[in-house]
């Protein structure tokens, strides 16, 4: 069974950093790429980015609202897959959820996100 | 940016047949997926590659994506399937999510 777990959220203030976790089981992370996608509360769902499988080179994408600030990266071995954010804002409030990417081409028209975690809420307020 | 289209909300009896639409440039050149995300609960994948049904979704969701149009289409709507729906495409390697349509059955 395909499982993701998010952690590491929370209260934060305007302009520091948090880093989330996705612990995930159940699948061949190595050969899976990952993305992050946030609600904001009473709204709709936004994609901040994802990181592709090794077998794509491991490579990121963001979306605009968030690049330069925010930052994924996967342990291999240890099957987590990390959102590290700075520079927060109160926008930037919502619950992120960690999905894993299915399709055949690892990101990109073929892709979708087949699985999703729970959720962890990241509140960023002074 | 790409953008993705949706009402707002769609309201059907039980039993009717409820078609959600999201509307894109082109749309009909990609490739649409479709979430559906009950209340506290996270996303949940209900149609993917315009028209394919993951497993374990019900068969009474089907899916077409022609032109500007990708439509999901619930026959035989039941109060379970009461709901937000998310439509979503990628563009260049980013990914692009409709604004939502709050399914009332």
């Amino acid at each position: 069974e395909v499982q993701l777990v998010e952690s590491g959220g929370g209260l934060v203030q305007p302009g520091r950093s948090l880093r989330l976790s996705c612990t995930t089981s159940g699948f061949t992370f190595a050969d899976s790429s990952v993305g992050w996608v946030r609600q904001a509360p009473g709204k709709g769902l936004e994609w901040v980015g994802f990181i592709r499988s090794k077998s794509y080179g491991g490579a990121t994408q963001y979306a605009a609202s968030v690049q330069g600030r925010f930052t994924i990266s996967g342990d291999v071995s240890e099957t987590i897959a990390y959102l590290q954010m700075s520079s927060l804002r109160t926008e930037d409030t919502a619950v992120y959820y960690c999905t894993r990417i299915g399709g055949e081409d690892g990101g990109s028209y073929l892709s979708y996100f087949d699985s999703w975690g729970q959720g962890t809420l990241v509140t960023v307020s002074s | 940016s790409y953008e993705l289209t949706q009402a707002p909300s769609l309201s059907v009896s039980p039993g009717q047949t409820a078609y959600i639409t999201c509307s894109g440039d082109k749309l009909g050149d990609k490739y649409a997926s479709w979430y559906q995300q009950k209340p506290g609960q996270s996303p949940v994948l209900v149609m993917y590659q315009n028209s394919k049904r993951p497993s374990g979704i019900p068969e009474r969701f089907s899916g077409s994506n022609s032109e500007n149009t990708a439509t999901l289409t619930i026959s035989g709507t039941q109060p379970m399937d009461e709901a937000d729906y998310y439509c979503q495409a990628w563009d260049s390697s980013t990914v692009t999510f409709g604004g939502g349509t709050k399914l009332t059955v």
